[in-house]
Formats: C-alpha cells, sequence, structure tokens
C-alpha cells in the first residue's frame, strides 16, 4: 500500500461548480499535511497547510481526520485558473523528516 | 536568488556516462531533499539531509545513485553509470525546519533538472 493514495482523476468540472478531492496516508504517526499545486511542466508550490481543526483560504477549506488517516480539500467558485494537478502531502513526526507526495489529482475547470 | 536554484535545467546524457546535478537550497533553510518525478506522478522521495548529515537515503533506487550536501548548503545528486530508465525530472526542495519535532514549514522546490539518457 502506498503512503499516501489519491484519486488520479482527472476531474472535469464547469466554472462556478465546487468540487472536492479526497486523500488517505497509511502513517498513522504523521504530523504535518498540506496541499501542494502543480501546474503543467512547473514545480509543485503550496496551496496550503492543513490544520486539526480544519482551515479556510477564501475559495480553499481543507479539512483533516486523523483517526480515518483521511484529508480533504474543497474548492468553491471554479476558475478556469484552478485547472491543475492537486497533490496532497503528508510529513513524519521527527525533526526534519521527509514531506511524501501522493500521485495527484488533475483537474480541469472547463468554460 | 531568493529561491532554489537547480543547474543544469537540461541534462542529455549518454548511457553509460555519470551526471551530477546541483541544488543550491533557500539561505538558511536546514532541510534538502531529492525526489524524481515521472511525467502524470507526484514526486518521488530519494534522498534528504538536515545541514551536511544525510538523513534518509532509503529513496535512492539502487547504489548508482548518491547525493551529499558537504558544507550543509549546495547539494550534488550524482547518477553513475545512467541508463535509459534513470530518464525523469529530478527535483530539490528546501524547507527551514525550526527546533523541535514536527513543524508544518513548507518546502520550496526548484524548477528541476530534466535529465534524459540517450
Amino acid at each position: 500500500r502506498k503512503e499516501v493514495e489519491q484519486d488520479p482523476g482527472p476531474f472535469n468540472v464547469p466554472e462556478g461548480a465546487t468540487v472536492a478531492f479526497n486523500c488517505t496516508y497509511s502513517n498513522s504517526a504523521s504530523q504535518s499535511f498540506f496541499w501542494y499545486r502543480q501546474d503543467c511542466r512547473k514545480e509543485p508550490k503550496l496551496l496550503m497547510s492543513v490544520y486539526s481543526s480544519g482551515n479556510e483560504d477564501g475559495r480553499f477549506t481543507a479539512q483533516l481526520n486523523r483517526a480515518s488517516q483521511y484529508i480533504s480539500l474543497l474548492i468553491r467558485d471554479s476558475k478556469l485558473s484552478d485547472s491543475a494537478t492537486y497533490l496532497c502531502v503528508v510529513k513524519g513526526d521527527n525533526y526534519g523528516q521527509n514531506f511524501v507526495f501522493g500521485p495527484g489529482t488533475r483537474l480541469s475547470v472547463l468554460p | 536568488g531568493a529561491g532554489v536554484s537547480q543547474s543544469p535545467r537540461y541534462k542529455v546524457t549518454k548511457r553509460g556516462q555519470d551526471v551530477a546535478l546541483r541544488c543550491d537550497p533557500i539561505s538558511g533553510h536546514v532541510s534538502l531533499y531529492w525526489y524524481r518525478q515521472a511525467l502524470g506522478q507526484g514526486p518521488e522521495f530519494l534522498t534528504y539531509f538536515n545541514y551536511e548529515a544525510q538523513q534518509d537515503k532509503s529513496g535512492l533506487p539502487n547504489d548508482r545513485f548518491s547525493a551529499e550536501r558537504p558544507e550543509g548548503s549546495i547539494s550534488t545528486l550524482t547518477i553513475q553509470r545512467t541508463e535509459q530508465r534513470d530518464s525523469a525530472m529530478y527535483r530539490c526542495a528546501s524547507s527551514f525546519s525550526g527546533t523541535g519535532g514536527g513543524g508544518d514549514t513548507e518546502a520550496f522546490f526548484g524548477q528541476g533538472t530534466r535529465l534524459t539518457v540517450v
């Protein structure tokens, strides 16, 4: 079983739609969680960190369920510019452990 | 520059040759990571350093791959006797890992080195 699993998609949604991505992780000791965004042929960039109580950044909402080892990302009012691959990332429980990336979920927002 | 810098951006090499990929992290960043990314996949962990110490090299595919960070700043990933299956995008990232356990400081990526073995 892979450490971080995501539905690869693609998710094709119309502009203005709400879309949700899910991610599961296998290491119950993981302490830090993130969503990264990667545009075609570019490097991954942080979209948002994910906190235990859940957090929101504009149209983006992230949730963490430690008991189920599950992370989600909700995008409201999708824009064409949201089209990208969304990578779920977990980080270990000790100082300086590596970031483990999921395979990514592709999103295409259609006009 | 302010970001993570990788060189070369593109490298074409003949099978059997050795290659060295360089990463210059953000100044002051303690941790440096190497990843390999195939098209349509997420970054696959290779190895990482805290300062000059290699903390985990479990992701290196075989003993043709090695990495060093001798002064705790610039790092080099070396691939000996390259094979066609080594062709990929190699990405470096750095993060400022604070003291104590955990911490949610993000990893910043460079633009990567596209390696093609012919």
